[in-house]
């Protein structure tokens, strides 16, 4: 069963940073795709960042473009997210994802919440 | 950025009814759409991809259609656990995208 189980969620001031984890089970990790994508209180979904399986490629919502990077560790099963000069908009959900064959994402993380705030 | 336009906003329907929720892309992505499932509190769930294939497990009353920019997902014979909010995605192009959602509440 695959399972993703993210943490490092919390409460940060306004310009602070904080990284949050993404640990795997269940499937090939390192033949994996993953996102990053979040959802603010109350609001739709948001696609935030992306990595190829061997960590080479990554790509980025503009609205975190220069702030946050996506990582991997394959001997760890574990892909991550460093976001720096958060902001209150940055506040919301965020959800770990792997795109399977078909490009869609097939398996969810729990996700874990980030709010910025003074 | 491609823009994916979904409506209703919401739609009220009778349990054993049929919903049929639309989503419009502002470009052609061909077939690369996906429909997700969300109940509040809990993590999205993979429906549909590639427009119209359903992902493992999914019951047939869910079936998607469309290419283009014209897409449509229908619900049929509607169960309580059905009522949720759906949201389209298109992975056609970077950045990937999602449509606002369509809340399905009961009538």
């Amino acid at each position: 069963q695959e399972v993703l189980v993210e943490s490092g969620g919390g409460l940060v001031k306004p310009g602070g940073s904080l990284r949050l984890s993404c640990e795997a089970s269940g499937f090939v990790f390192s033949d994996s795709y993953m996102s990053w994508i979040r959802q603010a209180p109350g609001q739709g979904l948001e696609w935030v960042s992306y990595i190829t399986a061997s960590g080479q490629t990554k790509y980025y919502a503009d609205s975190v473009k220069g702030r946050f990077t996506i990582s991997r560790d394959n001997t760890k099963k574990s892909v991550f997210l460093e976001m720096n000069s958060l902001r209150a908009e940055d506040t919301a959900i965020y959800y770990c994802a792997v795109s399977g064959d078909n490009d869609a994402f097939d398996v969810w993380g729990q996700g874990t919440m980030v709010t910025v705030s003074s | 950025e491609i823009v994916l336009t979904q409506s209703p906003a919401t739609l009220s329907v009778s349990p054993g009814d049929t919903a049929t929720l639309s989503c419009r892309a502002s470009q052609s992505i061909r077939n690369n759409l996906a429909w997700y499932q969300q109940i509040p509190g809990r993590a999205p769930r993979l429906l549909i991809y590639a427009a119209s294939t359903r992902a493992t497990g999914v019951p047939a009353r869910f079936s998607g259609s469309g290419s283009g920019t014209e897409f449509t997902l229908s619900v049929s014979s509607l169960q309580s656990e059905d009522f949720a909010v759906y949201y389209c995605q298109q992975y056609s192009n970077w950045p990937l995208t999602f449509g606002q959602g369509t809340r399905l509440e009961i009538q």
